[in-house]
């Protein structure tokens, strides 16, 4: 089946410097992929949508100056967590799906962030 | 809006018990997916099964079952003879696709804990 590479898997970084996060779809084009946020003992929160082409959809609380998305490609999605501070630590994992009628929803392995 | 329901935030059973966790969902899209999604302490998403909502047959797979009840809105899943590597968190999660809004949203999780 479709899979979804999410890299690096676990990142420790100094705070107020910057983080990339990739995310790939390895066997299937991607127009749309999604960002989700997930703190300790808590429930995945979807971040922002990302859309080849075009400016990402953030949703309401999440600061768009703060993590920047990029799709520059059909199978490429990336987050810059920028200026990080140790509230940012957190489980970030990415998610594409297919499209048509038996569309699945792939998610990449996930990045662990420490911001130290 | 969507929103998915969990309300069993953590379950202890005992290896060969049978255990069943209840996802209760709210959607006003006549057309939508759920899913269940199991993560183990690695944190990746391991993918259970999707239900579109068209499709009320309930479902099994080896020792796993899914009862969907379009009436009540809700899409329990049940693990017969539980085993010990079934000790996870399971997010139930839907997706509106008549919207457009393909991500997912996900309940809050249900801790399951199965002692040998």
């Amino acid at each position: 089946g479709a899979v979804v590479s999410q890299h690096p898997s676990r990142v420790i970084c100094k705070s107020g410097t910057s983080v990339k996060i990739e995310c790939r779809s390895l066997d299937f084009q991607a127009t749309t992929m999604f960002w989700y946020r997930q703190f300790p003992k808590q429930s995945l929160m979807l971040m922002a949508t990302s859309n080849e082409g075009s400016k990402a959809t953030y949703e309401q609380g999440v600061e768009k100056d703060k993590f920047l998305i990029n799709h520059a490609s059909l199978t490429l999605s990336t987050l810059t967590v920028t200026s990080a501070h140790p509230e940012d630590s957190s489980f970030y994992i990415c998610s594409a799906r297919t499209t048509g009628g038996n569309t699945e929803a792939f998610f990449g392995q996930g990045t662990r962030l420490t911001v130290v | 809006a969507q929103k998915v329901t969990q309300a069993q935030t953590e379950i202890s059973v005992v290896e060969k018990e049978d255990v069943t966790l209840d996802c209760v969902y709210e959607t006003r899209d006549t057309t939508y997916y759920l899913f269940w999604y199991k993560q183990p302490p690695s944190g990746e998403l391991v993918f259970l099964i999707r239900r579109n909502s068209f499709d009320e047959q309930n479902e099994i797979s080896g020792r796993y079952s899914w009862n969907f009840q379009k009436s009540t809105s809700s899409f329990n899943f049940t693990i017969t003879a539980s085993q010990v590597v079934d000790s996870a968190v399971y997010f139930c999660a839907l997706s509106e696709e008549g919207t457009g809004r393909r991500a997912l949203t996900f309940g809050s999780g249900t801790r399951l804990q199965v002692q040998p």
